[in-house]
């Protein structure tokens, strides 16, 4: 699977976008993007994922870059809740189904 | 529809004891992987269970073993505990293969394990 990079931390203030970048410069073409997060020492959540096209559902929208070599996790409205740690995981189509975890963002959403 | 549950919830042990965890998944989901999150190495896989057999391993010692029933419902055991084994035991299902992608994992709330 393909590695990817995330910065360590964010701030957002709470009622703005919060808008997470990850690279994966070396994702092949059948290679998913999914973002999942973790709120302290709960299980993670998963969020969202996609493959070229961008998504959005409920809780997020996903934007992925034309050359899919990197993507941006956005939260329209963030809120305290939104505070956790955003993790994005490539993972291969149709195989056996490991994540792999990096270390993800802190993000941290303040008054 | 109820999500992934898994027991017990927090669980102390002492060195060289040996310990069973239980995950069930979310109904319908026939796949179950075990990952174990640690300050130090973070959330790293364990393994993976899919129609009671092991589709995948991660890189573990043997003392750490697994095994999955005919309704889904997966047990990890971990042998002559260590010190090093108090993490948090997390348990993910999802539906399992499906040849197109997106076999999302649902995670549980996890077991943390504290071994004294």
């Amino acid at each position: 699977d393909a590695k990817t990079t995330q910065p360590p931390s964010m701030d957002c203030a709470e009622g703005r976008a919060a808008n997470l970048p990850c690279n994966h410069s070396t994702i092949s073409g059948n290679e998913y993007v999914y973002w999942y997060r973790q709120i302290h020492s709960q299980g993670p959540q998963y969020i969202i994922h996609g493959l070229k096209n961008n998504e959005t559902n409920e809780m997020a929208s996903l934007i992925i870059t034309e050359d899919r070599k990197s993507s941006t996790l956005i939260l329209p409205h963030a809120t305290l809740r939104d505070t956790a740690v955003y993790y994005c995981i490539v993972r291969v189509v149709g195989t056996a189904s490991k994540l792999t975890f990096g270390t993800g963002t802190r993000l941290q959403v303040t008054l | 529809k109820a999500g992934v549950t898994q027991t017990p919830r927090y669980l102390i042990k002492t060195r060289g004891q040996q310990v069973t965890l239980s995950c069930s998944p979310i109904s319908g989901h026939r796949s179950v992987s075990w990952y174990q999150q640690t300050p130090g190495q973070g959330l790293q896989f364990l393994f993976e269970y899919f129609s009671e057999t092991q589709r995948n391993k991660g890189n573990f010692p043997g003392r750490f073993s697994g095994r999955q029933f005919s309704n889904s419902r997966s047990e990890m055991n971990v042998s002559t505990l260590e010190l090093g084994d108090s993490a948090l035991y997390l348990c993910a299902s999802s539906l399992g293969p499906s040849g197109g992608g997106g076999e999302t994992q649902y995670f549980g709330p996890g077991t943390r394990l504290l071994v004294l």
